[in-house]
């Protein structure tokens, strides 16, 4: 069963547009909401996360926005950038050391 | 990232065969955890240790082993290698059980 899902395999955007990639997750036990950045070859790189008694966190371009009674979250990426093309994956954890991640979204950004 | 090395970085063997992936890190962080990742799954846990000689199972953890004979070093062993076990399998380290974990570069498994 798959708590985290994210429905989009892939999605362009062009460059300085706003990219928002979305995620949603079964399981009401989740207390913490994590996005990872992927390219190829390489391990996953945090990037931001939030708690469930928030709604919204910021980092730069980045800003992470939480829904728990939809249980939905997304990453608003302002302005995207060709650097940002990547996977992103979308992390929830509870009871500290369990992780479940969706399956990814390929971010490409066009010049 | 976080001083995390995975070796080797690819391997290729058959079904049947013992592996053994290593995991060492240099930041002295207490958490330690082995994912595996597929198509259409993301990662998924397969064990974790949250300190020396402490581990427990994960998610995906049948047909796996793990050991942490010191800090620094988190070994995956596959007893008895199966097709089904082909993936990259990534390492990752965290201070503490609550907060983000730190990622190696994966190590590539093949088993035919």
């Amino acid at each position: 069963d798959q708590q985290v899902k994210q429905n989009s395999p892939s999605l362009s955007v062009q460059e300085g547009r706003i990219s928002i990639l979305n995620c949603d997750y079964t399981n009401s036990m989740f207390d913490y909401f994590l996005w990872y950045k992927k390219y190829p070859a390489e391990g996953p790189t945090f990037l931001i996360s939030i708690s469930s008694i928030k709604d919204k966190n910021e980092d730069g371009r980045f800003t992470v926005f939480l829904n728990k009674s939809a249980k939905h979250l997304s990453l608003h990426i302002v302005p995207s950038q060709p650097g940002d093309s990547a996977v992103y994956f979308c992390a929830a954890l509870y009871n500290n050391n369990d992780m479940r991640f969706g399956a990814g979204t390929r971010l490409t950004v066009k010049p | 990232d976080a001083g995390i090395t995975q070796s080797p970085r690819h391997k290729v063997t058959e079904t049947g065969t013992p592996v053994t992936l290593r995991c060492h890190q240099t930041e002295n962080h207490r958490y330690m955890y082995w994912y595996r990742q597929d198509p259409g799954h993301g990662l998924r846990l397969i064990h974790y240790s949250y300190g020396v000689k402490d581990t427990d199972k994960g998610e995906v953890s049948d047909g796996y082993s793990v050991s942490r004979s010191k800090t620094e070093d988190f070994l995956l062993t596959l007893e008895s290698a199966t097709s089904s076990q082909t993936s990259v399998y990534f390492c990752a380290t965290a201070p503490g059980g609550n907060q983000p974990q730190h990622f190696g570069d994966g190590t590539r498994l093949s088993i035919l």
